[in-house]
This record gives C-alpha cells, sequence and structure tokens, in this order.
C-alpha cells in the first residue's frame, strides 16, 4: 500500500464548468477525509465519512460541492458550476478509528490543485 | 474568532539554532494535540502527538501541551536546511471526528 492517492494532481478549468476528483484512501482506513486548503491557510475541513456514511459537512460547503464514498472504498469530490473562489488545493485524508478515545491520526494524500480561469 | 491561533511567520533562522512553534486555542474540549510537517506542493505529515499537558520527545522534536493556558508548542533542536516547511498544529477530540488545524507557520533554516 502506497498511502493515500489523489487524481488528478492538478486541474484547470473554465469558471462555471464541473470538476470531480478522487480520492484512494489507506485500504484498511474506516474513514476518509476532505480538506481544502487556500495559499497561506491551514487545511480547512470539509467533510468526512466512516465507511460509506457521511458523519459530517462544514457549514462553509456549498450547495454546489458533493462528496460520495460508494461501497466505502474510494471517494469522490465533485464541485458544481465552479467559480475562481473555489480555486484552492483539495485535500484527501484516511484514519482508522476504532472504539474508544484514542487519537485520529489522520495520513494525507498529496492534494489535487484546483485552478479556476 | 478562529478556534486554533497559529502564527503564520515566516520564521528564519540560521542552521543548528532551536526553534520555537507555537498554537492557542478557546475549545477547552480537545483532547489529543499533533504537529503536521507540510512541504511545498505536497500533502500535510505527522510529526508527533500528545495527549496530556507535559512534554513530549522524540528525536530533535519536543511537543509541550499547557492545557490551563491552551497553548502548545513545538520545539525543534538544532534545527537543519531539510527542517525548512510550513509546520501546522492539529486538534481533535473523541467527540468530534474532525481535525482542527492551525493556519501554519512556515520556517526557513539557513545553512
Amino acid at each position: 500500500d502506497t498511502g493515500v492517492s489523489q487524481d488528478p494532481r492538478h486541474k484547470i478549468t473554465k469558471r462555471g464548468q464541473n470538476v470531480t476528483f478522487r480520492c484512494d484512501p489507506i485500504s484498511e482506513h474506516n474513514r476518509l477525509y476532505w480538506y481544502r486548503q487556500t495559499l497561506g491557510q491551514g487545511p480547512e475541513f470539509l467533510t468526512y465519512f466512516q465507511n460509506e456514511a457521511q458523519l459530517e459537512k462544514s457549514r462553509l460547503l456549498s450547495d454546489r460541492f458533493s462528496a460520495e464514498r460508494p461501497k466505502g472504498s474510494f471517494s469522490t469530490l465533485e464541485i458544481q458550476r465552479t467559480e475562481q473562489g473555489d480555486s484552492a488545493m483539495y485535500l484527501c485524508a484516511s484514519s482508522l478509528r476504532g472504539e474508544g478515545s484514542g487519537a485520529n491520526v489522520l495520513t494525507f494524500g498529496a492534494g489535487s490543485r484546483l485552478t479556476v480561469l | 474568532q478562529k478556534e486554533v491561533e497559529q502564527d503564520p511567520g515566516p520564521l528564519s533562522v540560521p542552521e543548528g539554532a532551536i526553534v520555537s512553534l507555537n498554537c492557542t486555542y478557546s475549545n477547552s474540549a480537545f483532547q489529543y494535540f499533533m504537529w503536521y510537517r507540510q512541504y511545498s506542493r505536497k500533502g500535510p505529515e505527522l510529526l508527533m502527538y500528545t495527549y496530556s499537558s507535559g512534554n513530549k520527545e522524540d528525536g530533535r522534536f519536543t511537543a509541550q501541551v499547557d492545557k490551563s493556558s491552551k497553548y502548545i508548542s513545538l520545539f525543534i533542536r538544532d534545527s537543519q536546511p531539510s527542517d525548512s516547511a510550513t509546520y501546522l498544529c492539529a486538534m481533535g477530540s473523541s467527540n468530534t471526528g474532525k481535525l482542527i488545524f492551525g493556519q501554519g507557520t512556515t520556517l526557513q533554516v539557513k545553512p
């Protein structure tokens, strides 16, 4: 297993177009996260899944954003009608979360950079 | 007010210096505290994490947590040019599945 994989690494699109990003987590991890990071800022939480269930979505996530994780394996993040403000790095992370209160250690992918012209 | 505050820097030090990176937080529910390192155009990678107040050491890195002051620190001893990166603090609790990140501090270690 080579870690968390994201595709594509860089996407350039025109305003108004739809884009989709894919994330393949570490195979034994049951949780999958999407974060957004803009230049000079830390990662900002968007949403996360435990297996196939989407457990939390950020209030900042507009209805143009949708994420899925069919069968609890890979995940896709789709952005419809892209705007210039959507330009950012979209980071995927995964973790293995069991019972108890242990630290939730996230392993990140290299990210998918979106540029909206 | 953000839940986690971190001075963005940039911080520039000579090789061999001791570096101190800090974060403050407002949510007393946070139970564990992490430091991630992020190189340019890469994803963040975990350096270390800790649960309780006090110090935790791993090689040249020491993480310090003061829950009473809601303040955490990362110290880097004998800093190297390869330590040049952005350092992100992150926090979480058993009540929530997500980590909350600070803004990140950019560090440059000059040879």
